[in-house]
């Protein structure tokens, strides 16, 4: 079965700084997808970025973007500029196929975000 | 908005009783996936379902099932609840096997 790590349960951040939140994986699979996604305190589940296992370049939404180590089983979300609206829990999510021939998601635990003004 | 409705918002019940969760996926979208969020367990999927067909199944409690109807919505019913079943609930729908877009959730309260 696949595994989700996110090791940082909590993290803070000063406005219009960078903060990198931390995910790590555990699959036997070559074909996969890795998203993260935003909890904000509304509870809605927001997608954030999606990346493909076979591509090599790093996705990149506006100031979000992730450094995927493929090798390493890791895939990491970069935040830059933070705002005050990007306050929320991020949960990081693979995406692979199941002996039954389906995609299987498994997330982490998640990483609480907070930006201070 | 995602474009996936979830219905009930809330649901408060009694230990033992049985409830359905409803959920209509966005338009185009096949496949509908169902998820429990606990504090102590996280997102945690439970089923998914394509075009009306079982597709995948995750930790979902035998006290749980759901299905998926030819108009695409779909309802997961809980029965025999137990403290332990307060939980948000999510669906998400897909329009392919990757992306997923969430419903706002069904907050649920045994008690």
């Amino acid at each position: 079965a696949q595994t989700v790590t996110q090791s940082q349960p909590e993290m803070s951040v000063q406005e219009a700084e960078t903060v990198t939140l931390s995910c790590t994986y555990d699959t036997s699979e070559n074909n996969y997808y890795l998203f993260w996604y935003k909890q904000p305190p509304s509870r809605q589940m927001i997608l954030v970025i999606r990346q493909e296992a076979y591509k090599q370049q790093n996705a990149t939404e506006n100031r979000f973007s992730v450094n995927f180590q493929k090798a390493a089983k890791s895939f990491s979300l970069k935040i830059s500029d933070s705002q005050l609206g990007d306050t929320a829990m991020y949960f990081c999510a693979f995406m692979g196929i199941s002996s039954g021939g389906s995609y299987i998601p498994t997330f982490g635990r998640g990483t609480s975000l907070i930006v201070h003004p | 908005d995602s474009g996936v409705t979830q219905t009930p918002k809330h649901l408060i019940t009694a230990t033992g009783q049985r409830v359905t969760l409803r959920c209509s996926p966005r338009s185009g979208d096949l496949s509908v996936y169902w998820y429990q969020q606990s504090l102590d367990q996280g997102l945690q999927f439970l089923i998914q379902y394509y075009n009306g067909e079982e597709r995948a199944k995750g930790n979902i409690l035998e006290r749980f099932s759901a299905q998926q109807f030819p108009d695409l919505h779909s309802e997961l019913n809980l029965s025999s609840l137990e403290l332990g079943d307060s939980a948000l609930y999510f669906c998400a729908s897909s329009p392919s096997f990757d992306i997923q877009y969430f419903g706002a959730g069904t907050r649920l309260s045994v008690l």
